[in-house]
């Protein structure tokens, strides 16, 4: 079974562009998370999606970021106009239905890792 | 306000000794913590989890032990292999339908020397 995929692995644009990150969950997560983690600093909560609701959005930064799950299948985090500080990796995890699990375990992907310069 | 802290940033272990990465955390109300490790250029792997019911948690090689009235966990490995280096991130969550909603420490590194 694949695991969580993300693309691209690596995005350097400049400040004022536009990038947009994809991720694939594991075929029949309904849940899907975004993390961010800046600097190798912890890594951070950016939002939650429950198939293609957004359950959580509180660790979203501001306005520039927009995620969507559209059909509950893979999601996207479009980051626009990027800024110096967005810089960072951004892990997409999922897991399955809250019932299978309520300890926090999560399937991370590899992570797409954003320089802004 | 970083309400999980891993205040060691990095940790160097001989092959075959005990490996003890600490975790220090301020929020009461997180009903479980949970550890993961992470290898470079991979995404974090889910290792070992504790509810705070309970005071520990082993498996195989791995235990988690948990002190709430210090607010504190560790994560024991014995023995330490040259494969356990990566860096270990500490995690806690409210648990219920935020169970995914994970609040991370810095990470520790650790290297464990042949």
């Amino acid at each position: 079974e694949a695991g969580v995929t993300q693309f691209p692995s690596h995005s350097v644009i400049e400040k004022g562009q536009t990038v947009t990150l994809r991720c694939d969950p594991i075929s029949g997560h309904d849940n899907l998370y975004w993390y961010r983690r800046v600097m190798g600093k912890e890594i951070k909560f950016l939002l939650h999606f429950v198939k293609e609701s957004k359950q959580d959005e509180s660790g979203m930064p501001n306005n520039r970021f927009l995620a969507e799950r559209t059909g509950g299948t893979y999601s996207t985090l479009k980051v626009q106009p990027a800024e110096l500080e967005d810089s960072g990796v951004y892990f997409c995890a999922s897991s399955p239905h809250r019932t299978y699990s309520n300890t926090g375990e999560l399937f991370f992907g590899e992570g797409s890792r954003l320089t802004v310069l | 306000d970083q309400q999980v802290k891993q205040n060691s940033p990095s940790l160097s272990v001989q092959e075959g000794r005990i490996s003890i990465l600490n975790c220090d955390y301020t929020n009461s109300m997180f009903d479980y913590f949970l550890w993961y490790k992470k290898y470079p250029a991979e995404g974090p792997t889910f290792l070992i989890s504790i509810s705070s019911i309970k005071d520990k948690n082993e498996d195989g090689r791995f235990t988690v032990f948990l002190n709430k009235s210090a607010k504190h966990l560790s994560l024991h490995i014995v023995p330490s292999q040259p494969g356990d280096s990566a860096v270990y991130f500490c995690a806690a969550t409210f648990g219920g339908t935020s169970y995914g909603k994970l609040t991370f420490g810095q990470g520790t590194i650790l290297t464990v020397h042949p």
